[in-house]
């Protein structure tokens, strides 16, 4: 049972211009989403969260937007580089909980 | 600061022999983590450990799947008999405490079983 779902396996997106990934989510419990971000042959590291008691947070170039009626939350990239081609997991996890839930994983590709 | 080591890199095997994986996680991180990832999957956790006690380990193929983590430092995860589902990537993460916000990841051990 996927309780992290990433619909879309890719995303292309031109130098400069913004990446809008999506993840929903099934479990109302789940408080913390974070994005993790993987390059090929390295793990995946951490790149921004959210609490449920927020809507959005802002990291430099990176926003996270989190609509906790429609369980569903967004990681906005402005603007986009060619650095930033990767794969993103969206991860969920709830307060005392042990372990993270991970979606499948967007592959952005951010095109020169 | 030194991240999550893990080794081997890679690793091919036959189906029905033994593997082992190593992870040396951050100094200092109390928490330690396996997750499997399997092709076009997110991670999912295996085991997880506070110190050198079981945390978690709901998730662990237990017939076939065992892991220590000796001392409370390093660990080791361990697959006998091999199936050919068990081909993944192995990553293991350690944070310091037992919150799940932002722990870091090792390379992983990538295991290919034929």
């Amino acid at each position: 049972d996927q309780q992290v779902k990433q619909n879309s396996p890719s995303l292309s997106v031109q130098e400069g211009r913004i990446s809008i990934l999506n993840c929903d989510y099934t479990n109302s419990m789940f408080d913390y989403f974070l994005w993790y971000k993987k390059y090929p042959a390295e793990g995946p590291t951490f790149l921004i969260s959210i609490s449920s008691i927020k809507d959005k947070n802002e990291d430099g170039r990176f926003t996270v937007f989190l609509n906790k009626s429609a369980k569903h939350l967004s990681l906005h990239i402005v603007p986009s580089q060619p650095g930033d081609s990767a794969v993103y997991f969206c991860a969920a996890t709830s307060t005392g909980a042990n372990n993270l839930f991970f979606g499948t994983g967007t592959r952005l590709t951010v095109i020169p | 600061e030194a991240g999550v080591a893990q080794s081997p890199r890679y690793k091919i095997i036959e189906k029905r022999q033994s593997v082992a994986f190593w992870c040396n996680p951050i100094s200092g991180h109390a928490t330690l983590y396996w997750y499997q990832q399997i092709l076009g999957q997110g991670p999912k956790l295996l085991i997880q450990f506070q110190n050198n006690g079981v945390v978690d380990d709901s998730q662990l193929p237990k017939d076939r799947f065992s892991a220590e983590r000796l001392k409370g430092v390093d660990s080791t995860l361990k697959i006998q008999p091999a199936k050919l589902e068990d081909s993944a990537v192995y990553l293991c993460a350690s944070s310091v405490g037992t919150s799940n916000y932002g722990y870091t990841f090792g390379s992983g051990t990538r295991l290919t079983v034929v």
